[in-house]
């Protein structure tokens, strides 16, 4: 089975800083996804970006980007220029075979002014 | 547009009855999933439907919990004499098909039991 862990239950950030979330995966698949989300305190989960396995190039998405070392079963996200509006709790999650995913337990980011 | 919509927000039950959960996918979101989230945790999948087809059921907790899609649109996940291990937030998610298509969630249902 798939699992996901996320080493670091909180985090702290000043605004305008940049921050590293950790995530580490098993796995014996070569095709998968990974994505993080961001969790406010609505409960809405916000996808905030996506990694294809196969893809060798790690993904951008404005402010937010991956580091995926796929030999090391790592994909950490990093927000560049935090903002108050980052806060919030981060999932990092695995999907092969186009079903469901599986979550870590989570970071909380919280972010200093 | 209109995302993924679910009610009722909050659900407030005794121990022992019987609650539903509804679920209103994006329109024209072929899969549709749940997962519970206990309180300072990830969400756990629970089942997943393409269209009215339940293909996985294997995360639903026990016999209790029963999910179903009839009509390939919105669906209903029904706990039956609820327990208080029950109480949890509830996601509902869609996406457009198979593959990689990602999730679009919806804010859940935080459902107490007492």
């Amino acid at each position: 089975a798939q699992t996901v862990t996320q080493s670091q239950p909180e985090m702290s950030v000043q605004e305008a800083e940049t921050v590293t979330l950790s995530c580490t995966y098993d796995t014996s698949e070569s095709d998968y996804y990974l994505f993080w989300y961001k969790q406010p305190p609505s409960r809405q989960m916000i996808l905030v970006i996506r990694q294809e396995a196969y893809k060798q190039q790690n993904a951008t998405e404005n402010r937010f980007s991956v580091n995926f070392q796929k030999a090391a079963k790592s994909f950490s996200l990093k927000i560049s220029d935090s903002q108050l509006g980052d806060a919030a709790m981060y999932f990092c999650a695995y999907n092969n075979a186009g079903n469901m995913l599986t979550f870590g337990g989570g970071t909380r980011l919280m972010v200093k002014p | 547009g209109a995302g993924v919509s679910q009610s009722p927000r909050y659900k407030v039950a005794k121990r022992g009855q019987d609650v539903a959960l509804r679920c209103d996918p994006i329109s024209g979101h072929v899969s549709l999933f749940w997962y519970q989230q206990a309180l300072g945790q990830g969400p756990e999948f629970l089942t997943y439907f393409q269209n009215e087809a339940q293909l996985d059921k294997s995360g639903l907790p026990s016999d209790r919990f029963f999910a179903e899609r009839p009509e390939g649109s919105v669906s209903t996940l029904k706990i039956q004499r609820t327990q208080q291990e029950d109480s949890a937030v509830y996601l509902c998610a869609s996406s457009l098909g198979g593959g990689y298509q990602p999730q679009h969630f919806g804010d859940g249902t935080r459902l107490s039991i007492l």
